[in-house]
């Protein structure tokens, strides 16, 4: 599992409220990515980042900002959440220079009411 | 722009047949794909990497094969067994020294009764 973790797990929310998701590494890998799952979408990237205070945004980054000011943690903000939003969102990782194998964390259920 | 179609989008089978799960991508230019595994409610997991240059990779019942010129993969699964139920997922790097970004297709869900 590449030591990514995501918390929290599970959270649900009102329209309006801000967010935010933690993923967190313990292998110092350079790039992290943000994907958000829904049913008949598949797997749409966010935000990814290639380096401390580096990110750059995804098909679907409209309502999402991140931020990046340790190696080990890549954030994810929702302004103010929509009902739009209610997702499984999940965090992953680049590894193996030269092999670029990504491998995810377990996942975020966000509802937002 | 890269786009990765998985056929079909299920598949049913009886335990102990050999199956194949199809991926197509438009641009043959890829770095590198990865097929990959998840369970209802869970992460996806990888399951075997195969670089631009290697034509094929096995893990125990697994076997991916690649064929960029006619932008392909499949993965073949030995003596599926109940336990390999589950969503498959194909995607690909882009070309090399270009993209950052997996493009994903939107997976295979496979069901083996017993």
């Amino acid at each position: 599992d590449a030591g990514i973790t995501q918390s929290p797990r599970h959270k649900v929310t009102e329209t309006g409220t801000p967010v935010t998701l933690r993923c967190h590494q313990t292998e110092n890998h350079r790039y992290m990515y943000w994907y958000r799952q829904d049913p008949g979408h598949g797997l749409r990237l966010i935000h990814y980042s290639y380096g401390v205070k580096d990110t750059d945004k995804g098909e679907v980054s409209d309502g999402y900002s991140v931020s990046r000011s340790k190696t080990e943690d890549f954030l994810l903000t929702l302004e103010s959440a929509t009902s739009s939003q209610t997702s499984v969102y999940f965090c992953a990782i680049r590894a193996g220079f030269g092999t670029d194998t990504q491998y995810f964390g377990p996942g975020t259920r966000l509802t937002v009411l | 722009k890269q786009e990765v179609t998985q056929i079909p989008a299920a598949l049913s089978v009886p335990e102990g047949e050999n199956l194949v799960l199809n991926c197509s991508f438009t641009d043959s230019a890829i770095y590198n794909l990865q097929w990959f595994r998840q369970d209802p409610g869970k992460g996806l997991t990888s399951l075997l990497l195969i670089q631009s240059s290697q034509r094929e990779q096995t893990s125990g019942r697994l076997n991916a094969s690649l064929d960029k010129s006619s932008g392909r993969s499949t993965l073949y699964i030995a003596a599926s067994q109940p336990g390999d139920s589950a969503t498959y997922l194909c995607a690909v790097w882009g070309a090399e020294g270009g993209s950052e970004k997996l493009v994903f297709g939107k997976g295979t869900k496979l069901t083996v009764n017993p």
